[in-house]
């Protein structure tokens, strides 16, 4: 299973864009992308997934460069309701466990 | 969307009794099922992968004889604590994918999580 890195924690600020970028160096030809969100004492929620290039949802947007070893989470506009951990994973077959690294807390203030 | 269940949300228990969590699927079916654990402020881990019919596989360093996991039908999962200590007190949160997908890299869902007490 491939590992992934990401920042312990960012702060922003509502109304501003977050970014949040993920290593994940050995990731496989089969290999997703894929980000979730949890908040405290609540099961992680899905937010999007991408192989390669651009994906965007009605939440976020994923950038993933040609090389896949890295990829970037964008949240537009942020709210203090977005204050939450955001976990960075790579998934492989349907099936396949889902390892959780460490995420990133991500604090929102007024 | 699909929706995972969980319950209870949260259980307290007397240290040395037994507890049981359930993990529904309720508009899919899941040939396999995942158990994590959290601690405070701790990422989640995984415990073990519960599969439908056939013994749940654990991760290294769990316990399968404390963690008992049945996962008797395709919508349902069930992580049994045994002889519950005060240092099993955590976060357990189950998961699911839909197994009607026959490709890789599709969403996993996730129960709302049970609150474990042990006094």
């Amino acid at each position: 299973l491939a590992k992934t890195t990401q920042p312990i924690s960012m702060d922003s600020y509502e109304g501003q864009e977050v970014n949040i970028t993920c290593s994940h160096n050995n990731i496989a030809t089969n290999d997703y992308i894929t980000w979730y969100q949890q908040f405290p004492s609540q099961g992680p929620r899905f937010i999007i997934q991408g192989y390669k290039t651009k994906v965007t949802n009605e939440v976020a947007s994923l950038f993933i460069p040609a090389d896949r070893k890295s990829s970037t989470l964008s949240l537009p506009r942020v709210s203090l309701s977005d204050t939450a951990v955001y976990y960075c994973l790579v998934v492989g077959a349907a099936g396949n466990k889902l390892t959780f690294g460490g995420g990133t807390r991500v604090l929102v203030k007024p | 969307g699909a929706v995972v269940s969980q319950h209870p949300s949260w259980v307290i228990c007397k240290s040395g009794t037994s507890v049981k969590i359930e993990c529904r699927s309720l508009d899919f079916q899941a040939t396999t099922m995942f158990w994590y654990r959290q601690f405070p402020k701790q990422s989640l881990m995984l415990m073990a992968t519960s599969n439908e019919g056939s013994k749940a596989t654990y991760e290294q360093g769990v316990e399968k004889d404390k963690f008992l996991i049945n996962h008797a039908s395709l919508t349902l999962s069930t992580l049994t604590v045994t002889s519950a200590h005060p240092e099993d007190s955590s976060f357990y949160i189950c998961s699911a994918r839909d197994s009607g997908y026959g490709t890789g890299g599709i969403e996993a869902f996730f129960g709302q999580g049970t609150r474990l007490t042990v006094v």
